[in-house]
């Protein structure tokens, strides 16, 4: 199993570009969550999708941010446009609906804007 | 909303000592869940905890679902230098496919 897949693993972009992130769940999870990480906030939920449908939004920031999920396999979470306090790792995990333990995290993009 | 306080937010010890660290939370969870974050990577899952009293161990780690469902604490026995990385706590409120919520994490240093 490959696990979560996220690309890229690092961007570095200007302050006004937009910036997507992407991310393919494992094979048969039915669940995706998409967290942001930084220093002074810690883990944030940003959004969550039940088999490709949004549950709950209501951790994204603003509406510069927007996340996509059109089928089971991949998910983006686009950022437009992009501002320096935007930057941080985010990380995309995945579950099954089914199954109460947790969730499998990808290793992360990280964002920085300049 | 749902708070998580973790404890201590970082430890400096010797290897082969034991470790401990523990989660609060102003509310109820139905799920306890302890990760791990190497630095580079995301968390992964190691021990999940589902019912009020429970005592898992994986290994060297050892984690308490509290009575209260409010707390859960992680114990580490015998340190060694592989366990370096940032540990968090995470509660659930129902089985299943629900958003965590995470403690802000301890982060563990171990000099050899």
């Amino acid at each position: 199993d490959a696990g979560v897949i996220q690309s890229p693993r690092h961007e570095v972009t200007e302050m006004g570009q937009e910036v997507t992130l992407r991310c393919k769940p494992i094979s048969g999870h039915n669940s995706l969550f998409w967290y942001r990480q930084t220093m002074m906030r810690g883990l944030e939920l940003l959004i969550y999708f039940n088999n490709n449908v949004p549950i709950d939004d209501s951790g994204m920031p603003e509406d510069r941010f927007s996340a996509k999920m059109p089928n089971a396999s991949f998910s983006t979470l686009k950022i437009q446009p992009s501002e320096p306090r935007d930057s941080a790792v985010y990380f995309c995990a995945s579950s099954l609906l089914s199954v109460g333990y947790g969730y499998t995290f990808g290793s992360g993009t990280r964002l920085t804007v300049v | 909303g749902q708070q998580l306080n973790q404890s201590p937010q970082s430890m400096f010890i010797q290897e082969g000592e034991d470790v401990s660290m523990n989660c609060t939370s102003s509310s109820i969870f139905n799920t306890w869940l302890w990760y791990k974050q190497d630095p580079g990577e995301g968390p992964v899952l190691l021990i999940a905890l589902y019912k009020a009293g429970e005592l898992t161990s994986n290994g060297r780690l050892t984690a308490q679902f509290g009575i209260t469902r409010k707390d859960s604490f992680l114990n580490i026995s015998a340190s060694i230098p592989s366990d370096v990385g940032i540990y968090f706590c995470a509660g659930q409120l129902g089985q299943g496919a629900q958003k965590l919520v995470f403690g802000q994490g301890t982060r563990l240093t171990i000099n050899p």
